[in-house]
């Protein structure tokens, strides 16, 4: 069965401070994984997706296989990056999403 | 485009009674999930239609059912309701022979008193 893990409920950071939101994920097979985010009174909107391999608001995240991981990265956190962040995997092409619980981020001026 | 669009946007309803909840997909999709968000959790996902057809399924019980329309439209019907159904429940749309990003509706908050 497929499961995405994110260890952190809550990370607060600085504004201008690095971010790292961490994603784990357990699937046998070659999942495609997802970035989504919520802000403030917003619906979910996708991030990014691993294999556009772009950078979106200056975050990006990298698959790791061997780690099975999927962790989004930005070098300096704005304070409009406060939101939640939810990291999800889909088998592939038209399966459904399986979601983590999320992470809440809040950028501190 | 008003994007992916849901009614109600609240709703009350006591233990027993049954809802139907309703999505309009963004325009140019003809591909429905539903998924169940409960307070503090990521969504679940609980079933998918295509073509008038449920597709994949979670693991929910028979009380859930949905149903597509030609304008591939969908409704989402929960019979005999518990209280651990109060949830955020959220409608995703995407256009299956593309690519497989969803679209999330801003979704439908059920309170089972």
């Amino acid at each position: 069965a497929q499961r995405v893990t994110q260890p952190e409920k809550l990370l607060s950071v600085f504004k201008g401070a690095p971010v790292e939101l961490k994603c784990n994920y357990s699937y046998s097979g070659s999942p495609e994984l997802f970035w989504y985010v919520q802000y403030s009174r917003q619906r979910l909107q996708l991030l990014l997706r691993h294999i556009s391999r772009e950078s979106i608001k200056g975050f990006t995240a990298d698959l790791n296989k061997g780690e099975t991981s999927f962790h989004l990265k930005k070098p300096f956190a704005q304070e409009e990056d406060s939101a939640m962040y939810y990291c999800a995997l889909s088998r592939g092409y038209g399966q459904n999403f399986v979601f983590g619980p999320g992470t809440r981020l809040s950028v501190l001026p | 485009d008003a994007g992916v669009t849901q009614s109600p946007t609240h709703l009350i309803k006591t233990r027993g009674q049954q809802v139907t909840l309703r999505c309009s997909p963004k325009s140019g999709h003809d591909t429905v999930s539903w998924y169940q968000q409960a307070l503090g959790q990521g969504p679940q996902f609980i079933f998918q239609y295509y073509e008038e057809e449920e597709r994949q399924r979670g693991n929910f019980p028979d009380r859930f059912s949905g149903h597509q329309f030609p304008n591939y439209s969908s409704e989402l019907n929960v019979n005999a309701l518990l209280l651990g159904d109060s949830a955020l429940y959220l409608c995703a749309s995407s256009y299956r022979t593309g690519t497989d990003t969803q679209y999330f509706g801003p979704g439908t908050r059920l309170t089972v008193l």
